[in-house]
């Protein structure tokens, strides 16, 4: 069965400092992979999305970039970071998982990420 | 107007209760329709894909109305454990595999 890692679990930061999140899936090759943020009580915001090594589509612009340097990891980083950079970050795949019609995502646990 | 409305709720029903929930969208050549489950500081779980035939699974019935544009969620014998936020989920059409999210109704169930 397919699994998805986020880590870490949660992070506090000062503003301006670097920032580095990792998603890795298992049991799958060649997954869509995405990453997602979360404000408190608000919506999900699709940030990045990528549909193999090396491709990355970016939705919104920000201080954020993503890069996929292997099939099954996906990693979120930002060189500074800004007070309004907190929140719930989310990894999250789609395929073909069995049962599935290949457009349903999965998400991992995710990061608490606070900016102070 | 938002491109996936819910109403945010609470909902705020006695356990055994039957509860539904709508959501609107309005892109009219969506093509795919999702129900996910959030539980307070986790993530979205995929609860069940929304067929136009409509579909059940237990407890829980998805229904689709392409005419009206909105999908349902109806919960029967309501449990406290189905206390959580549904996040009603929509693929407009050539978006290949982006979800555009509505932002959530929140349920809880009381003894």
């Amino acid at each position: 069965s397919q699994t998805i890692h986020q880590w870490p679990a949660t992070l506090v930061q000062p503003v301006g400092s670097p920032l580095s999140l990792e998603c890795t899936v298992e049991g799958t090759s060649n997954p869509n992979l995405y990453w997602y943020r979360q404000a408190a009580g608000r919506g999900l915001q699709l940030l990045f999305y990528s549909v193999g090594i090396g491709q990355i589509s970016s939705e919104v612009p920000q201080n954020l970039s993503a890069s996929r340097p292997q099939d099954r990891q996906f990693i979120l980083s930002s060189k500074k970071l800004l007070l309004s950079d907190s929140g719930f970050y989310l990894c999250a795949w789609s395929g073909t998982a069995k049962g599935s019609r290949g457009n349903e995502q999965f998400f991992g646990p995710g990061t608490r990420l606070t900016v102070l | 107007r938002k491109e996936v409305e819910q109403d945010p709720g609470p909902f705020n029903v006695p356990e055994g209760a039957t509860v539904a929930f709508n959501c609107t969208y309005s892109n009219s050549a969506s093509q795919s329709f999702f129900w996910y489950r959030q539980d307070c500081r986790k993530e979205p779980k995929l609860l069940m894909s929304v067929y136009s035939s409509g579909n059940e699974d237990g407890r829980f019935t998805a229904q689709l109305n392409r005419a009206s544009q909105y999908i349902s969620l109806l919960i029967r014998d309501s449990k406290l454990s189905d206390s959580a936020t549904y996040l009603c989920v929509v693929i407009p059409n050539n978006a290949g595999n982006m979800l555009t999210f509505g932002g959530g109704t929140r349920l809880m169930v009381k003894p």
